[in-house]
Order: C-alpha cells, then structure tokens, then sequence
C-alpha cells in the first residue's frame, strides 16, 4: 500500500538556525509532490510543489526552498529560520491511478523562537 | 489565481442533526475539480468527497454530500445524522485541471458537534 511519511512532527528552532523536514513516500513511483503551510487558524498555502527528480516549482519567493534528490523523497530547507516561518508544515503526494487528488502527511509543527 | 471562499469562521451542531458548510470560488475555467477535506484536531488532512465540475450530478459519500451550483460557482458540504468524530476543521478547495494538479484552499470552517 501506498504511505507518505513525514518528519519531525514537532520541531523547536531559534530564530537564525537551519531547517530541513523531510517527506517520504513509499509504496508507488513518479508522484508528483507538495510542500503546503498552514498558519494557525488559516487555510493552507502552496509553498514548492515537484513533478520528477530535481524539479521544483516556487509558489511563494519567501524564506525556504526545496529539493527532491530522490524520487520519493522530498526536502523543505532553510539556512536561517525567520519568526515568521513558524507554522503548520504538510507534505502531500498525487498519484496518477488514484485520479486527481492529493493525500496528505500527518505534518510538521514548526515553531521559530 | 483561483480563489476559494468559506465564509463561516465557525458552526456548532446538536449531534444527529444536519449542518450545511459554505463554499464559493472564482474561476475563469470550465473544467475543474472541488474538493472538502476535513482536518480532525490530530490535524491530518483527511479527503471527504470531490467533484468533478463536468458532472452535473452532486457527488455523495456516506452522511456526506454536496450541492454543487456550477453557474453560481457554489459548492456546499452538507453533513447529515452529525457524529461526535465530525468535530473538525473543514476547507473547501479547487484544483485547475492541467496545472499539475495544485490545489488552492479556502480559510476553514470549524464545525462542533455537541452531545
């Protein structure tokens, strides 16, 4: 079956450290991948988004960016974390035969002190 | 760029009742899917039910269903014989057909269920 895992599931950082989470899908190839954030109470906002291996998509020039070095994997990086990066971090991964939707991860709650 | 509208911040529903949600979006395009996902307070996004907008018939899954309006570019979630479990935060979205399927998202609609 078909698993997407994502972690840390909390991360505590101060403000000016670096950041990587990671998102790892399992069970199926080529999917296409997200990284969205979710302010507290808010929607949630496309960040990067990746089609294939070393292909990544910008939604919103901010403070972080992405990388997928392998096929089912997938990073969000920072080299120096901003008091406003905290928030609600969510992997999320389309495959074609389950047609167009995305599945989510169970996510990663950042907080920037 | 798309954009979705929940306008209820918030809904409360004695359990076994009915609670309908709020959605409108803005769109140029013709073909497109809509999408409720629900997020429990585990905050996992879990899928509720989609529609594909070339389908005029409303899609339904379980106590589940939707009245999609696509000339008035409404899509409503109606939740029937409300359950405990339904407490949830619950977010409206549209996804662009070939766009690599990115999804945009409304802001929420928090729905208490109360015993």
């Amino acid at each position: 079956s078909q698993t997407i895992h994502q972690w840390p599931a909390t991360l505590v950082q101060p403000v000016g450290s670096p950041l990587s989470l990671e998102c790892t899908v399992e069970g199926t190839s080529n999917p296409n991948l997200y990284w969205y954030r979710q302010a507290a109470g808010r929607g949630l906002q496309l960040l990067f988004y990746s089609v294939g291996i070393g292909q990544i998509s910008s939604e919103v020039p901010q403070n972080l960016s992405a990388s997928r070095p392998q096929d089912r994997q997938f990073i969000l990086s920072s080299k120096k974390l901003l008091l406003s990066d905290s928030g609600f971090y969510l992997c999320a991964w389309k495959v074609d035969r389950e047609g167009e939707k995305l599945f989510f991860g169970s996510g990663t709650q950042l907080s920037v002190l | 760029a798309q954009t979705v509208t929940q306008s209820q911040p918030e809904m409360s529903v004695q359990e076994a009742e009915t609670v309908t949600l709020s959605c409108t979006y803005d769109t140029s395009e013709n073909n497109y899917y809509l999408f409720w996902y629900k997020q429990p307070p585990s905050r996992q996004m879990i899928l509720v039910i989609r529609q594909e907008a070339y389908k005029q018939q409303n899609a339904t899954e379980n106590r589940f269903s939707v009245n999609f309006q696509k000339a008035a570019k409404s899509f409503s979630l109606k939740i029937s014989d409300s359950q405990l479990g339904d407490t949830a935060m619950y977010f409206c979205a549209f996804m662009k057909l070939a766009n690599d399927y990115k999804l945009s998202f409304g802001a929420g609609t928090t729905v208490t269920v109360r015993a």
